[in-house]
């Protein structure tokens, strides 16, 4: 069984560009999440969606956005980029979400410059 | 990552012996938690959950323990092998919320 896969590894862009990232989840699962990971903050909740709906999001600025597709694969978008946002954006699938096991893909590493 | 948490708490073990990894979760209400261990270059990877309706939960090598009048998690890994190296998150959900929280993570090196 495929893992969670998440395109592309590595990106890099600069300031006030905008990027979008893939996560394909685990075949039948159908809740994806997203988590922005750095040195400094560790592991912060983006959104989660299922079967196409938001049903939560983090403290993130509007700046940062998401849509998940009916086959569950999700997107995640970031505007106007600033030096900041570089980091390693995680995506996790899960069956349902929520109490229920989280399986995260290698991430895709982006640079901001 | 590679650069995941640059200055984590690291706990130092010899090979073989037990390690035992802590984390004080923050919300009273959450009533599941998992952890992880991201090697460099990574995302997380799962080990073993537990609810809050247990106190101790056994996988392979692996122990969980909640303590959930201290809100303490703890995990316990049997005879550390140098593949045990990595970065060791705890997550804590609650009910209906769909997100994780997660602890700032201990760094285990295991010592030959």
């Amino acid at each position: 069984k495929a893992g969670v896969t998440q395109t592309p590894r590595y990106l890099i862009k600069t300031r006030g560009q905008q990027v979008t990232l893939s996560c394909s989840p685990i075949s039948g699962h159908r809740s994806v999440s997203w988590y922005q990971q750095t040195p400094g903050q560790g592991l912060q909740f983006l959104f989660e969606y299922f079967s196409e709906t938001q049903r939560n999001k983090g403290n993130f600025p509007g700046r940062f956005s998401g849509r998940q597709f009916s086959n569950s694969r999700s997107e995640m978008n970031v505007s106007t980029l600033e030096l900041g946002d570089s980091a390693l954006y995680l995506c996790a699938s899960s069956l349902r979400g929520g109490e229920a096991e989280a399986f995260f893909g290698q991430g895709t590493r982006l640079t901001v410059v | 990552g590679e650069n995941v948490g640059l200055h984590l708490p690291t706990l130092s073990v010899q090979e073989g012996d037990n390690s035992i990894i802590n984390c004080a979760y923050s919300n009273s209400a959450s009533d599941y938690f998992i952890w992880y261990k991201q090697e460099s270059g990574k995302g997380p990877q799962f080990i073993i959950d537990i609810r809050s309706n247990m106190d101790k939960r056994q996988g392979q090598r692996v122990t969980v323990l909640l303590n959930k009048t201290v809100k303490h998690l703890s995990l316990q890994i049997a005879a550390t092998q140098p593949g045990d190296s990595a970065v060791y998150f705890c997550a804590e959900t609650s009910s209906g919320t769909y997100k994780y929280i997660f602890g700032t993570g201990t760094r285990l090196k295991v010592l030959a």
